[in-house]
């Protein structure tokens, strides 16, 4: 079965500063690999997605992946961290029926 | 541009009572998905419709039931509502076909019971 996993439950970062939310994956052939933002009281919106050969995905709001095969993760970054950035991030991987998400980790920039 | 629409918002039942959450899309996706939202476990797949028709279990299917009734809607049903239902409930969607197009959700149901 094909699982992601955040092994950070919560990440601090100063506003200003760049951010890392990591994620690694577990699947068989190629993986289909997403990240979600979810603010309060809202559903969830995507980031960004990995295409197969571009290890580097730029996504909405200044975020971007890094796609590592050896290291199986797929990690999330943003150079400069804004307070606006503070948020829940989900990393997911989907299959051809379905789609599963990590536990989530709670992203907060403090000025 | 609807996307994906969930009603009710909120809804408050007691133990024993039966309710269904409802679900629509206008993206003419074949794939739809419910979830459910608690604190520290993420989003946990509770069923998923691959196309019109069919509907196959997911990670926590127990105590749910649901329903495929066009390409449109796919409706969740609670026979017997348990306090450990109390969840935020998350509708979604995606195309079947493209496997690395994201997918859409609905803004969820909160739902406690009491």
């Amino acid at each position: 079965a094909q699982s992601v996993a955040q092994p950070e439950d919560q990440v601090n970062v100063a506003e200003g500063n760049p951010l890392t939310v990591k994620c690694t994956y577990s699947v068989s052939g190629n993986p289909y690999l997403f990240w979600y933002v979810q603010y309060p009281n809202r559903g969830l919106q995507f980031l960004l997605k990995y295409i197969t050969g571009d290890n580097l995905v730029k996504g909405s709001y200044g975020f971007e992946a890094e796609f590592n095969k050896s290291q199986t993760s797929f990690h999330l970054k943003k150079p400069s961290a804004l307070v606006s950035d503070s948020a829940l991030y989900f990393c997911a991987v989907r299959g051809l029926n379905d789609m599963r998400f990590g536990a989530g980790t709670r992203l907060t920039v403090k000025p | 541009n609807a996307g994906v629409t969930q009603t009710p918002k909120f809804q408050v039942l007691k133990t024993g009572q039966s309710m269904t959450l409802q679900c629509a899309q206008d993206m003419n996706h074949n794939s739809m998905y419910w979830y459910r939202q608690d604190p520290g476990m993420g989003l946990r797949l509770i069923y998923y419709s691959a196309s019109e028709g069919t509907t196959d279990k997911g990670e926590v299917p127990n105590g749910y039931n649901v329903s495929r009734l066009n390409k449109r809607e796919f409706s969740l049903r609670l026979e017997s509502a348990a306090p450990s239902q109390t969840s935020v409930y998350f509708c979604a969607s995606s195309e079947r076909e493209r496997v690395n197009t994201e997918a859409f959700f609905g803004q969820g149901t909160r739902l406690t019971v009491v």
